[in-house]
């Protein structure tokens, strides 16, 4: 079976821009959580997505937000970007969001 | 609310030693999952073992072994025999249980290197 995938890979932007990432869940896998990782705060949650709803937020500014397709697929984007929002930014899929959690390769994305 | 405390922050051991990684951690809710993943230098998070709360049995699987003490909140995680490979950053992660609530809480993770 293949994994969670993300794209892209890597991406750079500059501040003000705003940027949408990828992630393919498992197959059958029907929930799509997305963390955040950076230095100094660790791995943060953002965000849940299960049949296309957004189950479970974490504390993130409205900047931040996601959407998930009738295939399981999910997108998050980041508008007006900031420094701070430089990450790995990465997608967990499970079958309902109950089992455990296999992570994608993650998006590193620097802001300029 | 959860919380998960990783007191080592760097680990540095010689191949072959023994070493364990050690995870406390908080929470209100009586049932709960506990887990270990492990990130290379490529960045994705991969799997390593996961524990449910009213599950104390402690396993041991090829060069892993975990003890979990529900009385000490403490879930610590043991290579036997270690290996170059296994330099990683190690999070220990805890999730509510039941509901429809995922959320990992993660530890700030260990950085393991094991020298040649």
């Amino acid at each position: 079976k293949a994994g969670v995938t993300q794209t892209p890979r890597y991406l750079i932007k500059t501040r003000g821009q705003q940027v949408t990432l990828s992630c393919s869940p498992i197959s059958g896998h029907r929930s799509v959580s997305w963390y955040q990782q950076t230095p100094g705060q660790g791995l943060q949650f953002l965000f849940e997505y299960f049949s296309e709803t957004q189950r479970n937020k974490g504390n993130f500014p409205g900047r931040f937000s996601g959407r998930q397709f009738s295939n399981s697929r999910s997108e998050m984007n980041v508008s007006t970007l900031e420094l701070g929002d430089s990450a790995l930014y990465l997608c967990a899929s499970s079958v309902t969001g109950r089992e455990t959690q296999y992570f994608g390769p993650g998006t590193r994305l620097l802001v300029l | 609310a959860q919380k998960v405390t990783q007191a080592q922050t760097e680990i540095s051991v010689v191949e072959k030693e023994d070493v364990t990684l050690d995870c406390v951690y908080e929470t209100r809710d009586t049932t709960y999952y506990l887990f270990w993943y492990k990130q290379p230098p490529s960045g994705e998070l991969v799997f390593l073992i996961r524990r449910n709360s009213f599950d104390e049995q402690n396993e041991i699987s090829g060069r892993y072994s975990w003890n979990f003490q529900k009385s000490t909140s403490s879930f610590n995680f043991t290579i036997t025999a270690s290996q170059v490979v296994d330099s990683a950053v190690y999070f220990c992660a805890l999730r509510p249980d039941p509901g429809a609530n995922s959320k990992l809480t993660f530890g700030k993770g260990i950085t393991l290197s094991v020298r040649p």
